[in-house]
């Protein structure tokens, strides 16, 4: 079976411009979360998708956005790009099918975006 | 909120030393924990989880881990490091009812050979 998948693995953008990130889940899990981690804050929770719908969301300003599709694959946004936007942004999926199901998440390597 | 604590930030062993990294989490209801590790260069892996049962929870490559309920801890465990053990460990907690995983700062540890 195969992995989590992101793309693109680097990204160097501007200040002021957007990014869209793209994650493709392991076949038939339906949720879908996004982190951003830094050296700093560590790993902190964006927001977590399941069947197109946004279920959980962190503490981060509204510029960070996500949405899932219908085979389950999931983009994040960024707009107007900060230089402390700077991280590492991991995708994670689970089978879980409900809220209340503890299932495991298994990752993807990740994507670098560098804002300068 | 939910806020995963672990004390230890760097951890620096020889191999065969025995190993424990704390992990203590501030939510009172139900939760699920995990300890997730990620070699370098690597991405996150799943080291062991719990969600019920048994509070002594066995991993892969010899890992283990106990939650006591009444410490809000899930202390993760190895009798003997070896090199290919350095990596950076974290913690991560689940809320019941809710997918959101909080994770802790992580912990890297250095064996030497």
């Amino acid at each position: 079976k195969a992995g989590v998948t992101q793309t693109p693995r680097y990204l160097i953008k501007t200040r002021g411009q957007q990014v869209t990130l793209s994650c493709s889940p392991i076949s038939g899990h339906r949720s879908v979360s996004w982190y951003q981690q830094t050296p700093g804050q560590g790993l902190q929770f964006l927001f977590e998708y399941f069947s197109e719908t946004q279920r959980n969301k962190g503490n981060f300003p509204g510029r960070f956005s996500g949405r899932q599709f219908s085979n389950s694959r999931s983009e994040m946004n960024v707009s107007t790009l900060e230089l402390g936007d700077s991280a590492l942004y991991l995708c994670a999926s689970s089978s879980a099918k409900t809220g209340g199901q503890a299932g495991e998440q298994y990752f993807g390597p990740g994507t670098r975006l560098t804002v300068t | 909120a939910q806020s995963v604590s672990q004390h230890n930030h760097h951890v620096i062993l020889s191999e065969a030393a025995s190993l424990e990294l704390g992990c203590n989490y501030s939510y009172g209801g139900t939760v699920n924990l995990f300890w997730y590790v990620q070699y370098p260069g690597q991405h996150l892996q799943l080291l062991l989880k719990y969600f019920s049962g048994d509070p002594l929870v066995k991993g892969i490559k010899g890992f283990e881990a106990e939650f006591i309920k009444s410490k809000f801890s899930f202390n993760l465990r190895k009798p003997s490091v070896q090199w290919s053990d350095t990596a950076e460990y974290f913690c991560a907690v689940k809320e019941g009812g809710y997918q959101k995983v909080t994770f802790g700062t992580g912990t890297k540890l250095q064996v030497i050979p």
